[in-house]
């Protein structure tokens, strides 16, 4: 257990729909980040919040957006769903900024997005 | 664009055998890591690499960087079933990037 949770596990949807992820960091940590990850595309980054605040953007869709709340917790939110999006969406979370690339990453249990 | 390469993409082997799965890219990274994930569950972090020619242990595991920090590679000694999941490589140098993974299956 990495003490990163995800809420839901697996989320079943229709095309053009809307939805969204939820994360809880470890605790104390400070950062969060969002990653895809489909069998074409392996494992993306997403976006990285820190202490409330964007922190790096990957390759995220504009039909996505993410935010980090004052508890630290963030959610992922998904709009205008298409067939592609279906993949599992995964957090982790790290103490610092993790601009030193040795800041680790803990990631969470992953949500499994499907959507037909 | 920075791209790390894992090689090779699937792997299948007995329990017992010696393994090697390599990490490269045409750019220099400052640190590399090195991640197992196991089926329905999320990457875990095994080791991370610093310095050009460092060669990091973990038990049976032996993680290389290479002189010139663009290389990198996991070499695995008497694999058991337990080793069995997708390894993967990942750098934070300019963007935070994921290698296209090698998935290791070994059989009893």
């Amino acid at each position: 257990d990495s003490g990163v949770t995800q809420t839901p596990k697996h989320l079943i949807t229709a095309t053009g729909q809307r939805v969204t992820l939820r994360c809880s960091p470890r605790s104390g940590d400070l950062s969060v980040y969002w990653y895809q990850q489909s069998l074409d595309q392996g494992l993306q980054f997403l976006i990285q919040y820190y202490n409330g605040e964007e922190r790096a953007k990957g390759n995220i869709l504009e039909r996505f957006s993410a935010q980090q709340f004052p508890d630290l917790h963030s959610e992922l939110n998904l709009s205008s769903l298409e067939l592609g999006d279906s993949a599992l969406y995964f957090c982790a979370s790290s103490l610092l900024q993790g601009t030193t690339g040795t800041d680790t990453q803990y990631f969470g249990p992953g949500t499994r997005l499907t959507v037909l | 664009t920075q791209l790390l390469e894992q090689s090779p993409q699937f792997l299948s082997i007995q329990e017992g055998e010696n393994l090697t799965v390599y990490c490269n890219s045409s750019s220099v990274f400052s640190s590399l890591q090195w991640y197992r994930q196991e089926p329905g569950e999320g990457p875990v972090l095994l080791v991370t690499v610093v310095t050009g020619g460092e060669v990091k242990k973990l038990k049976r595991l032996t993680f290389q960087f290479g002189d010139a920090r663009k290389d990198s590679s996991l070499h695995i000694t008497a694999a058991q079933p337990g080793d069995t999941g997708l390894y993967l490589c990942s750098s934070n140098t300019d963007k935070l990037i994921f290698g296209t993974g090698t998935r290791l299956q070994v059989f009893p």
